[in-house]
């Protein structure tokens, strides 16, 4: 079982490149969210996504795009990447059937931006 | 909004002792709370939930939680920490939109386990 695949585990930007970061997952989950994980502030929430086409915006979304085309894919965009944006991201999914189950994440992917 | 405090950002115990991780949450209605564990360079890992019932929850890795609503606590505990045990601890607090799992996480507390 793969679950939630992020990839890449490492990136390196410099200040004002564009990269996507990708996550995909293989459990048919119609909630699918991104984190970013900074130390001292937990996770914060980027974007979420409650199935194939919708999309909204979580506590920290400014800097950052995202699109549903797939149930399986929810990529995360940087338009125009800045230092503030180095962090740990991760992806993570779930059912959003009755009560909130409970998430399962990727195993995230460490990013510096320059 | 909902929020989540932990107010332990790093405790050490020794293999073999009792640990108790804090965790106290700010919601106005009946909480969905959980426990979630981090590995370094991992993910998260679900180690317990609570949804409503029995206020003192299971969960795995012989980890457990007590529901207080009266002191607005969820804190975690473990009769005997295993040095396996170390890394970082996450409580978090949710609810449910008809739509979607929205969870707000606390800081964390990171557990270091002496031999």
């Amino acid at each position: 079982n793969a679950g939630v695949t992020q990839t890449p585990k490492f990136q390196v930007l410099k200040t004002g490149q564009s990269m996507t970061l990708q996550c995909a997952q293989d459990m048919n989950h119609e909630y699918m969210s991104w984190y970013r994980q900074d130390p001292g502030m937990g996770l914060r929430l980027i974007h979420y996504s409650v199935g194939a086409g919708i999309t909204d915006q979580g506590e920290v979304p400014n800097g950052y795009n995202v699109s549903r085309s797939t149930t399986e894919d929810f990529p995360l965009r940087l338009l125009s990447a800045a230092p503030s944006q180095t962090s740990v991201y991760f992806c993570a999914s779930s059912t959003t059937e009755g009560h909130p189950e409970k998430l399962f994440f990727g195993s995230g992917t460490q990013l510096s931006v320059l | 909004a909902q929020s989540v405090t932990q107010p332990d950002i790093h405790i050490t115990v020794s293999e073999g002792a009792s640990l108790e991780l804090r965790c106290n949450y700010s919601y106005g209605a009946t909480p969905y709370l959980f426990w979630y564990v981090q590995s370094p360079g991992q993910g998260l890992q679900l180690l317990l939930k609570y949804f409503s019932g029995d206020t003192l929850v299971q969960g795995i890795k012989g980890f457990e939680a007590e529901f207080k609503r009266s002191q607005s606590s969820f804190n975690l505990r473990k009769p005997s920490v295993h040095w396996s045990d170390a890394a970082e601890y996450f409580c978090a607090v949710g609810f449910n939109t008809g739509t979607a799992s929205k969870l707000t996480f606390g800081t964390g507390t990171r557990l270091q386990v002496t031999l």
